[in-house]
Parts: structure tokens; C-alpha cells; sequence
């Protein structure tokens, strides 16, 4: 069974045009949810971590928030350089395992 | 500066063939981790470790060894076990404690079968 589902697979959007990419997740116990974005052929760059609901961060362009089943990453106006997968991990419990969802490749067209 | 440096970059490997794979830390973190990459499957985990001297397989470890001699390194080999290993590999490190503690990732070794 998936611990961590990321919808919408791929998302394309116009410059400037707002949306979210969600990030599901049946573990027990969260103990921190990740947010990474990737570039083709490079590795996951860190962007946030989330620790409790009702947490929110943010960083230019992107704010990512946590409820106890979910969290989002909201994209406000974005631009072509902000194309990329978007990653999420969650880890639970008491291990240091991290368990990835299959991301969401975003294309922002100018 | 201070991160992760996975060698080589492209690797190109023989059929019957064991190869490693070189990841290198200096951000004094006790965990580090391996990843396989495919496309459409996401990130799985193939072996990961705690401590010095300490490893424990992930999901996927069939097929690949890893040794953890050194705090700063943890070298993945693929050996000819592994029928299918053309894939994206990454290489990752965190600190460890009560909280969750994010991953750091190297820069990922190619690595094809010809």
C-alpha cells in the first residue's frame, strides 16, 4: 500500500497562472513531510519541511501547508523557471526511513 | 563547501559485470541512503545506514552491497545479480533525532548496461 500519494502526476500551466500539487499520506505517527524539487538529471534540491497541521512555510513563489492527511504545495504566479518535479517525503515513527511519492513534473509555459 | 558527491557521474556497465558507485559526505551526518530512480516509480530505497559499521536493507537490495567503513562515505555496489540495473541512482544523508530530519541528495550516478 502507497504511504505517500502526489497528485496530479503532470501540470501545466501558464505563466503567471496560480494552482496547487497535493501530497497524501496514510502514515502513523508523521514525524516530518518533505517537499523537493528536482530538475532532470539532477538530484532532489530541499525545499520545506513540515512537522505539524497547520504548519505553513513558504519561499518566493511556493508556500507549503500540513493537515493530519495532507499537505499542499501552492504555486502563486508562477514562472518558466519554476518547471520541475515536485517531490514529497514523509517520515513516521521512530525510524529514519523516508517514504517518497512519485511526484509531479509542473511545466509553466511563457 | 559543505554537501554530497556522488562519482561518477555516468557509468556504463558490462553484462556480468559488478560496478560501485562512489557517495561522499562532509556534512558529519550519521545517516546516508541509497535510491534507485526509474521513471513513473519514484525514489526506492535500496539500503540505508545509521551508524559506522551498520546498514540495513531497504526495499529493494537484492542484487546490490553497500559497506559504511568511514562516517563521510557509503559506496554502492551493483553487483551482476541485479538483472536490471540501468537506472538513475542517488545518494542522500541526514542528521538524525527526535523530530524529522530532511534529506540532502548528491547530484545522482547514471548507470547504464550495454
Amino acid at each position: 500500500e502507497d504511504q505517500v500519494t502526489q497528485s496530479p502526476e503532470a501540470l501545466r500551466l501558464q505563466e503567471g497562472e496560480s494552482s496547487s500539487l497535493n501530497c497524501s499520506y496514510t502514515v502513523s505517527g508523521l514525524r516530518g513531510l518533505f517537499w523537493y524539487r528536482q530538475d532532470p538529471g539532477k538530484g532532489p534540491e530541499f525545499l520545506f519541511t513540515l512537522y505539524s497541521a497547520g504548519e505553513e512555510k513558504e519561499k518566493e513563489r511556493l508556500k507549503a501547508t500540513l493537515t493530519k492527511k495532507e499537505s499542499f504545495l501552492h504555486i502563486t504566479a508562477p514562472k518558466p523557471e519554476d518547471s520541475a518535479t515536485y517531490l514529497c517525503a514523509v517520515q513516521e515513527g521512530t525510524g529514519n526511513q523516508f517514504y517518497f511519492g512519485t511526484g509531479t513534473s509542473l511545466t509553466v509555459i511563457p | 563547501d559543505g554537501g554530497i558527491t556522488q562519482s561518477p557521474k555516468y557509468l556504463f556497465r558490462k553484462e556480468g559485470q559488478n560496478v560501485t558507485l562512489s557517495c561522499e559526505q562532509n556534512l558529519n551526518h550519521d545517516a546516508m541512503y541509497w535510491y534507485r530512480q526509474d521513471p513513473g516509480q519514484g525514489l526506492r530505497l535500496i539500503y540505508y545506514s545509521q551508524i559506522v559499521n551498520d546498514f540495513q536493507k531497504g526495499d529493494i537490495a537484492e542484487g546490490y552491497s553497500v559497506s559504511r567503513e568511514k562516517k563521510e562515505s557509503f559506496p554502492l555496489t551493483v553487483t551482476s545479480a541485479q538483472k536490471n540495473p540501468t537506472a538513475f541512482y542517488l545518494c542522500a544523508s541526514s542528521t538524525q533525532g527526535q523530530g524529522g530530519t530532511e534529506a540532502f541528495f548528491g547530484q545522482g550516478t547514471r548507470l547504464t548496461v550495454v
